[in-house]
């Protein structure tokens, strides 16, 4: 079976700090996104990568950057985390036909800024 | 932007009934997806259904698909308490990436 492992299920940073939140998958996927989901609004896609070193702005990249310098590993990072950053964050995986088969989602990251 | 938006919004109901969950869209689509995720964790991919197939059934998940109503509906037959969890449609409208909906929140009473 596919995993794509989040490195922490709950995490709580100050506002103002640096912030990374890492996603690896095992299953060579070329595609991998982010999303931030929050009560009433559904998933929001933030960023997402189809190769290494590549990136694409997804709906909501504002206060956000990321990087994929391996297949296998994809980080969002916040570069000064704010209090309306508190979120839960999901990492996802799928093969380079993608959306036409389907995702493979992380655990989630819960991220509390205070 | 939400493409998917599903209702009702929760839906409790007792161990053996059988659970409807309806999603509209807006756009034109390549294909359709259901996704579970059980109290905050990750989503689990149900079911995908292609925008040229009307009904697709695994195990006790029945999905439909109205493309000229762009809607689409998940049937949960025989509920159990495990089924209690968030659903989620994702739309496929042929660019390269999932959007999601809000969710239907489903209480399975034992």
């Amino acid at each position: 079976d596919v995993k794509v492992t989040q490195s922490s299920r709950y995490l709580v940073k100050r506002t103002g700090e640096k912030v990374f939140l890492e996603c690896v998958q095992d299953m060579d996927h070329e595609n991998m996104f982010w999303y931030r989901q929050d009560p009433g609004l559904g998933l929001r896609l933030i960023y997402f990568s189809y190769d290494v070193k590549m990136k694409e702005k997804g709906d909501i990249p504002e206060g956000y950057s990321v990087s994929r310098e391996k297949k296998e590993r994809f980080s969002l990072i916040l570069e000064s985390a704010s209090t309306n950053q508190t979120s839960m964050y999901l990492c996802a995986s799928s093969e380079r036909t993608g959306p036409q088969e389907g995702y493979t989602f992380g655990s989630g990251t819960r991220l509390t800024v205070v | 932007s939400q493409q998917g938006e599903e209702d009702p919004q929760a839906l409790s109901i007792q161990e053996g009934e059988n659970a409807t969950m309806n999603c509209s869209y807006k756009t034109s689509i390549n294909n359709l997806q259901w996704y579970r995720q059980n109290s905050g964790r990750g989503l689990v991919h149900l079911i995908l259904i292609r925008s040229n197939e009307r009904e697709k059934h695994s195990g006790r998940l029945r999905v439909t698909l109205d493309t000229s109503k762009k809607s689409s509906s998940l049937l949960i037959t025989a509920s159990r308490a495990a089924d209690t969890a968030s659903y989620f449609c994702a739309t496929d409208a042929y660019g390269n990436k999932l959007v999601f909906g809000a969710g239907t929140i489903l209480r399975v009473k034992s």
